[in-house]
């Protein structure tokens, strides 16, 4: 079974800090691939960013910025110099390959990053 | 555009008058799933198509049927809504099981 934590419920921050939302996950398998997602007020969903198993290497875009560890299987992800924009709520994704696990995605409970003027 | 739609966005409705939800995605993806959102329980997938005419179960499909007769179209049928189904519901569409899923905007139900 896949589990993704994310064991910050809300993070409160003035506008131009940064902030790094922890993203803890657990599977069996060997290939996965994780994704965060943004839910702004508005209520939908936003893809933000997809890594797969294989490949460790950081990546950023923009005032994003993702850091993927094997080791500790963690993915965090930086908002540099945060923006009133950035509040939203983020989740953290898992899925496997394994045709057992379907397409489901097995989401984390969320970070709501709150940014403030 | 390519974009998930579904409709409607918003209802109220009351305990066992049958409703559908629709969702069509302009994408051309072989993968649509549904889920809900709930407060404290999170985003859980209810039924996934991985092409047409293939469905299968997710997380949470009790009181849910789903029938995928075209690639395009992946309506969520609620036959004797519960006040339990009260929810956020989401759409989503990809066209691998790793790839990106892209999620329509939600349908918010009220189950009276």
């Amino acid at each position: 079974a896949q589990k993704v934590t994310q064991a910050q419920t809300e993070i409160s921050v003035v506008e131009k800090e940064d902030v790094t939302l922890d993203c803890v996950y657990e599977t069996r398998d060997t290939t996965y691939y994780l994704f965060w997602y943004k839910q702004p007020p508005s209520g939908e969903l936003v893809f933000l960013i997809r890594r797969n198993s294989f490949d460790e290497q950081n990546e950023i875009s923009g005032r994003y910025s993702w850091n993927f560890q094997k080791s500790t299987s963690s993915f965090n992800f930086t908002i540099t110099a945060s923006q009133v924009v950035d509040s939203a709520v983020y989740f953290c994704a898992l899925i496997t390959t394994i045709k057992a696990a379907g397409n489901k995605l097995t989401f984390g409970g969320g970070t709501r990053v709150l940014v403030k003027p | 555009e390519a974009q998930v739609t579904q409709n409607p966005r918003y209802l109220i409705t009351v305990t066992g008058k049958k409703l559908t939800v629709t969702c069509s995605q302009n994408m051309n993806h072989e993968y649509m799933s549904w889920y809900r959102q709930d407060p404290g329980l999170g985003l859980r997938q209810i039924y996934y198509s991985m092409n047409v005419e293939v469905t299968d179960k997710g997380d949470v499909p009790e009181g849910y049927k789903v029938s995928r007769k075209e690639k395009r179209n992946f309506p969520l049928i609620l036959e004797s809504p519960s006040p339990n189904q009260t929810s956020l519901y989401f759409c989503a569409s990809s066209w691998g099981r790793g790839q990106p899923q892209h999620f329509g905007d939600g349908t918010r139900l009220s189950i009276l």
